[in-house]
């Protein structure tokens, strides 16, 4: 079955810096990858997803790109917030399946 | 409803107990997901449903476990026999169909005491 790996577990940066969080997935025939954001004791909430036909896709200061040769995604925030403090988890699923979701990287914005 | 519905937000049973967790999903989704999340963990895959049917249940721990959707709505996640390592956050999902997105509800904490 699919295998999703996700790293860093935990990534510091800066006010104002980029953050990056990379994830590997293992079943070649998955072809939906979303990213949710988890702040402490809430529900998992989307903020970008992207399918295999395309490679990259941003909203705002938020973009994620596919390498699906290499079966790899990445999330990028640019001119991160405090408020983007949270922890983010990566997926992947094919079709009308399950999702598979990474360990879950947890960010921390320096002011 | 505006989003996913979960309840209890809290549940705390003894060893050995029966518990039920209930999921409204939004109106009009046919796909629903349990997932279950433990402290500084992914949530780990469950079940899943399209309409009233198990689609897939590969993720389902043991036999205590089980879950159904009658109406192809509502959900109610059964576990049998608690045991304390079944503590977790239970989470359920909701959409629309394949690779869209899936809304997650708050959860109902499951502590086993």
């Amino acid at each position: 079955g699919e295998n999703v790996e996700q790293h860093p577990s935990t990534l510091s940066v800066q006010e104002g810096d980029s953050a990056v969080i990379k994830c590997t997935y293992s079943d070649s025939a998955s072809n939906y990858f979303p990213w949710y954001k988890q702040e402490l004791g809430k529900r998992p909430q989307l903020i970008i997803d992207i399918r295999s036909n395309v490679g990259e896709k941003k909203d705002q200061r938020i973009a994620v790109t596919l390498n699906k040769t290499a079966k790899h995604f990445s999330l990028h925030i640019t001119e991160t917030q405090p408020e983007d403090s949270a922890v983010y988890f990566c997926a992947a699923s094919k079709g009308a399946q399950k999702l598979v979701f990474g360990q879950g990287t947890r960010l921390t914005i320096n002011p | 409803g505006a989003g996913v519905s979960q309840t209890p937000s809290n549940k705390v049973t003894e060893k050995g107990k029966y518990v039920e967790l209930r999921c409204d999903p939004i109106s009009g989704h046919t796909a629903l997901y349990w997932y279950r999340q433990s402290l500084g963990q992914g949530p780990e895959f469950l079940i899943y449903f399209q309409g009233t049917g198990a689609a897939d249940d590969s993720g389902l721990p043991n036999d205590r476990f089980f879950a159904v959707r009658p109406e192809g709505s509502v959900s109610t996640l059964k576990i049998q026999r608690t045991e304390r390592g079944d503590s977790a956050v239970y989470l359920c999902a909701s959409s629309t169909g394949a690779n869209t997105e899936a809304f997650f509800g708050q959860g109902t904490r499951l502590t086993v005491v």
